[in-house]
């Protein structure tokens, strides 16, 4: 149950895109396709703008999309907006009803 | 509206014991898997601890077995975690959250606001 591997920190400019990477194993990322992303505020709690991989929650803005290739999930977030700043976590289901998390990413909107 | 309402955090020595309680209220409990997933201060999220909706089976991280136990009472729409031996790094906020099933695989659709834990002497 190894955390999934994200960047530290990325950022961008208003308007611009920025990708995050979510990178684990072939017992979790590569094994299914039930990876999801979660946006976390300082001080609230996270809430889902991705579910298996690459489908958006009932009012999550369609600049937030997803893909996976192989052992690597990846959330891209087009046409930044102040409010984007934030932290994000990736999740995979790992199989046996488990999962596991990445270590997050803060988000920069510049 | 689905709501998760989290109570029973708050300071224990290392070594004590301390529940968890989650109040559901907005879906049908007892259909749903539900879950605790915590994260310490400044830290990621982790996931703690999963019970599903039907069957009654109990899945735990590495890191809690046998010393969390999850359960909930489905009459009063209420999740629980059982926590003993405490130790310094069970320090976080543990958030209650709903599990959504669409395949093979789950991902949280709705969290409550979390309840901090201490474990300190």
């Amino acid at each position: 149950q190894s955390a999934l591997t994200q960047p530290r920190s990325v950022s961008g400019s208003p308007g611009q895109s920025v990708t995050i990477s979510c990178t684990g194993t072939s017992s979790d990322v590569g094994g299914y396709n039930y990876v999801s992303w979660y946006q976390q505020h300082p001080g609230k709690a996270p809430e889902a703008v991705i579910y298996d991989v690459s489908k958006r929650p009932s009012g999550v803005p369609d600049r937030f999309s997803g893909s996976k290739s192989g052992n690597t999930a990846s959330l891209t977030i087009s046409g930044l907006q102040a409010e984007d700043e934030a932290d994000y976590y990736c999740y995979s289901y790992a199989g046996s009803y488990t999962g596991v998390f990445g270590g997050g990413t803060k988000l920069t909107v510049l | 509206e689905v709501q998760l309402l989290e109570s029973g955090g708050g300071l224990v020595q290392p070594g004590g014991s301390l529940r968890l309680s989650c109040a559901a209220s907005g879906f049908t409990f007892s259909s749903y898997a539900m879950s605790w997933v915590r994260q310490a201060p400044g830290k990621g999220l982790e996931w703690v601890s999963t019970f599903r909706g039907s069957g009654g089976s109990t899945y735990y991280a590495d890191s809690v077995k046998g010393r969390f136990t999850i359960s909930r009472d489905n009459s009063k729409n209420t999740l629980y975690l059982q926590m003993n031996s405490l130790r310094a790094e069970d320090t976080a906020v543990y958030y209650c959250a709903k599990e959504e099933w669409l395949g093979g695989g789950n991902y949280f659709d709705y969290w409550g606001q979390g309840t901090l834990v201490t474990v300190s002497s």
